[in-house]
């Protein structure tokens, strides 16, 4: 079956650092795969995708790449900001379908 | 625009009681709607999706149901709850075109506790 394996948080890093959060996944085929986060009090929100393999998805200073080799989808931002705290989740999608899988989600804190 | 609400934002409930948990979505018609849940310490579980009114697919045997009486309308349900259905549970809806499948949009979430 499908799943996503993602770093235990929290994450707790000071402002302007190098973020790096760490997802690896298993599926059949060529899924889809996502960033999905969740700022305090609200509802998830896509943050970026990614379709096929090499594939970079990118959004806010955001950036993740399809690696199919590793199967991996690591999220990185060059310099966090305090607003960038929440919890992120990783997660895929066989293609075509909205029924995602998702990994347990990582906290990321930022201290300024 | 497109908007989903979600209610309550918190519940508690004793075990033993009933559950319903409501969504809705206005600005589009025949959403795709989805109700996941989180547990602690575990990831995002997708429990039902509905492709259409009447239309319920369960993606995991439980405790719970779901229902769907009207188009943008959807409901989550327990006759009576267990310990282990607290959690976390979002209502997400999509647009049911291939192109445009994999884009979910959440609610806000309701944090059940049952005790």
């Amino acid at each position: 079956g499908n799943s996503v394996t993602q770093m235990e948080g929290p994450v707790t890093l000071s402002e302007e650092a190098f973020l790096t959060i760490n997802c690896t996944y298993t599926a059949t085929g060529y899924p889809s795969l996502f960033w999905y986060v969740q700022y305090p009090g609200e509802g998830l929100q896509l943050l970026l995708k990614a379709t096929k393999a090499d594939d970079k998805g990118s959004n806010k200073g955001f950036e993740a790449t399809y690696r199919k080799e590793t199967t991996s989808f690591h999220l990185e931002k060059g310099s966090v900001q305090v607003s960038d705290s929440a919890v992120y989740f990783c997660a895929l999608s066989p293609s075509g379908y909205s029924t995602l899988t998702f990994g347990k989600g990582t906290m990321l804190l930022v201290s300024p | 625009s497109q908007t989903i609400h979600q209610w309550p934002a918190t519940l508690v409930q004793p075990v033993g009681s009933p559950l319903s948990l409501e969504c809705t979505v206005e600005g589009t018609s025949n959403p795709n709607l989805y109700w996941y849940r989180q547990a602690a310490g575990r990831g995002l579980q997708l429990l039902f999706y509905s492709v259409g009114i009447g239309q319920i697919s369960s993606e995991v045997p439980q405790n719970l149901s779901a229902s769907r009486p009207q188009d943008r309308q959807f409901i989550l349900s327990s006759k009576k709850l267990l310990l282990s259905d607290s959690g976390f549970y979002l209502c997400a809806w999509s647009v049911p075109r291939r192109q445009e499948d994999e884009k979910l949009f959440f609610g806000s979430g309701t944090q059940l506790s049952v005790l």
